[in-house]
């Protein structure tokens, strides 16, 4: 059963600390999606990747977020300094129609 | 750039009635429109698509049109089931998987 995978499921933070999630995508796919929810702007776009090359991140705040594929394998986002406004849950998706992972839950205090 | 909406931003239901979503779209490059349902604590899942080559799709008890003309696409489902209660959300975007621009999503409720 091919699934996105992501950790950690839930962090709680404080601001100004730096966050790191990552996602594992299905083997196979080479384009890989970031997404943001929150309750106010809904799903938002940060960023997606295809094989491994980044293609967009305009919807990606460029001062503290960062996105990277170090393999094919993972990708990671990365956030320094974190924010209160951060507080969302992010998904990762991979394939062209995506298959999203089941979110990481992000709390900044 | 791609705009969606979608309405009703909550709907509830009869168990055994039909529900039906519905969505706009602004940019008329746009050829393929999935629909995903997010159950609580979990990502997105796709449920059904369409592209713009075809009017209409159906699958089981859930179905989609699309009017690319007014650039418009629905989903229906219909003998709606307590596990259908989710958050329903559309997308539009350019074939290739890029820039996917979902609706704001409509919360459903389906009442036993």
């Amino acid at each position: 059963d091919a699934r996105v995978t992501q950790t950690p499921r839930h962090k709680v933070t404080e601001m100004g600390q730096e966050v790191t999630m990552r996602c594992q995508p299905i083997l196979g796919h080479n384009t890989v999606f970031w997404y943001r929810q929150t309750m106010m702007q809904g799903l938002e776009l940060l960023a997606y990747f295809r094989n491994r090359a980044p293609l967009d991140d305009s919807g990606m705040p460029k001062d503290r977020f960062s996105a990277e594929m170090p393999d094919a394998t993972l990708a990671t986002l990365k956030i320094q300094p974190s924010e209160p406004r951060d507080s969302a849950v992010y998904f990762c998706a991979s394939g062209l129609w995506p298959f999203f992972g089941p979110g990481t839950r992000l709390t900044v205090l | 750039g791609e705009n969606v909406e979608q309405h009703p931003s909550t709907l509830s239901v009869q168990e055994g009635d039909s529900a039906v979503i519905k969505c706009t779209y602004s940019d008329s490059a746009s050829n393929y429109f999935p629909w995903y349902k997010q159950e609580l604590g979990k990502g997105p899942q796709l449920i059904i698509d369409i592209r713009s080559n075809v009017g209409e799709k159906k699958d089981q008890r859930i179905a989609v049109t699309l009017n690319k003309t007014a650039k418009h696409f629905s989903l229906h489902i219909t003998e709606t089931q307590p596990e259908d209660s989710a958050v329903y959300f559309c997308a539009a975007s350019p074939s290739g998987g890029q820039n996917f621009v979902f609706g704001p999503g409509t919360r459903l409720s389906v009442l036993p």
